[in-house]
């Protein structure tokens, strides 16, 4: 089955700067690649999704690139602010199911 | 619309006992699908559901079960608990008829179950 690698486990960076999470995947037929959010004691939720056909996407402060050859994606949060601090998931799905890396708790200090 | 509901919230059993966890799904939404929560091992697949017939499962074993009724709520069951069945169950629902692992899932708050 697919298994998904995620780094770093914790990461803390000072108001501002930019974060940068990074995934890989073992399955070649993954063409699902979301991202979810997980604040303290609340429901994960996703912020940002990519598929296989798609290099890179933007939204605001928050871009996916993903590199299909290498198997890895990356999440790049810029301008980072302390509401930004949060568990993120990355997640890889052949088509019937998410499997999810094991999350990275970041920190943002003011 | 609502969200995802699940119940209970907390529940505290001890080993060998069983528990029944409830999921209801944003209305119209038809796939279900199940996921276990622990702090070393992050999220972890356990299986889907959709129009009442298991469509995928995760690598758990035969006491983690689950089934949907028509209206697309979902239960799912742990036989014959075992301390390291603690942990937060989650529940995501998805507009998706091709799959979870196709388009968002819309999580609920989860069941948080503690084995003693």
């Amino acid at each position: 089955g697919e298994n998904v690698e995620q780094h770093p486990s914790t990461l803390s960076v000072q108001e501002g700067d930019s974060a940068v999470i990074k995934c890989t995947y073992s399955d070649s037929a993954s063409n699902y690649f979301p991202w979810y959010k997980q604040e303290l004691g609340k429901r994960p939720q996703l912020i940002i999704d990519i598929r296989s056909n798609v290099g890179e996407k933007k939204d605001q402060r928050i871009a996916v690139t993903l590199n299909k050859t290498a198997k890895h994606f990356s999440l790049h949060i810029t301008e980072t602010q302390p509401e930004d601090s949060a568990v993120y998931f990355c997640a890889a799905s052949p088509g019937y199911a998410l499997n999810f890396g094991k999350g990275t708790s970041l920190l943002v200090t003011p | 619309k609502a969200g995802v509901t699940q119940t209970p919230r907390y529940l505290i059993k001890t080993r060998g006992q069983q528990v029944t966890l409830s999921c209801s799904p944003i209305s119209g939404h038809r796939s279900v699908s199940w996921y276990q929560q622990t702090p070393g091992q992050g999220l972890q697949f356990l299986f889907e559901y959709f129009s009442e017939t298991q469509r995928n499962k995760g690598n758990f074993p035969g006491r983690f079960s689950g089934r949907q009724f028509s209206n697309s709520r979902s239960e799912m069951n742990v036989s014959t608990l075992e301390l390291g069945d603690s942990a937060l169950y989650l529940c995501a629902s998805s507009p998706s008829g091709q799959g979870a692992g196709t388009g968002e899932l819309f999580f609920g708050e989860g069941s948080r179950l503690t084995v003693l």
